[in-house]
């Protein structure tokens, strides 16, 4: 059973680009969670998705920023327009119920230039 | 909304040592997790540990709840255990795993 696949492991964009992340959760897991971590800091909560449906994205910037699992294929996180501080660490994670164990994928490491 | 604290911030041990790592949070919570991100950003869990006692090889956890803490212990360290260990919880009338995240311990298991 393969774990959480994110791709691509890295990615560089110039400023004003779009950068368009993926993320598979493990096989069986319909929950899908998306974290943000910043240079030396820990991870923070930006959204959480189920099969076509965004349930909570308190934590996503209001612009710019949105999420996607659609019914056939890898959930999406996708940043329009791309700025300096949007460089970070972007985890996917999922779980096979609601309270279980969260498992990370490997991450994508945005870069800004 | 609610405080993780993680102690210490920092701690270097020689190969063979014990250590205990400590979280404190500050409101109930009905999800506790620990978490080791090795130096290549890779993050694993640990322990899923809302209450009460796990063990997994070297690695123990306890959490006491009504007391808002929880302890990971590591046993006889080996220098793959070097990384950041997190902590992480989400409130008691949370549905679903808005994790927060406590500031972490930073590990070196040197030779």
């Amino acid at each position: 059973n393969a774990g959480v696949m994110q791709n691509p492991r890295h990615l560089v964009r110039r400023r004003g680009q779009e950068a368009r992340l993926r993320c598979s959760p493990m096989k069986g897991h319909s929950h899908v969670y998306w974290y943000r971590q910043l240079p030396e800091e820990g991870l923070k909560f930006m959204v959480y998705l189920q099969k076509e449906n965004i349930i909570d994205e308190s934590g996503m910037p209001k612009e710019r920023f949105s999420a996607e699992f659609p019914k056939e294929g890898p959930s999406i996180l996708r940043i329009q327009q791309v700025v300096r501080g949007d460089s970070a660490a972007y985890f996917c994670a999922s779980s096979l119920d609601l309270n279980e164990k969260l498992f990370f994928g490997s991450g994508t490491q945005l870069s800004v230039l | 909304g609610i405080q993780v604290e993680q102690s210490p911030p920092d701690l270097i041990l020689q190969e063979g040592a014990n250590s205990t790592l400590r979280c404190n949070f500050s409101d109930s919570v009905n999800n506790l997790q620990w978490f080791h991100q090795n130096p290549w950003g890779q993050l694993i869990n640990l322990f899923y540990i809302p209450s009460g006692t796990k063990q997994n090889g070297r690695l123990s956890a306890t959490t006491v709840a009504t007391e808002r803490y929880s302890l990971l212990y590591i046993s006889s360290s080996q220098t793959t255990d070097s990384g950041v260990y997190f902590c992480a919880v989400s409130l008691m009338n949370t549905g679903f795993q808005k994790l927060v995240f406590g500031t972490g311990t930073r590990l070196l298991v040197s030779p």
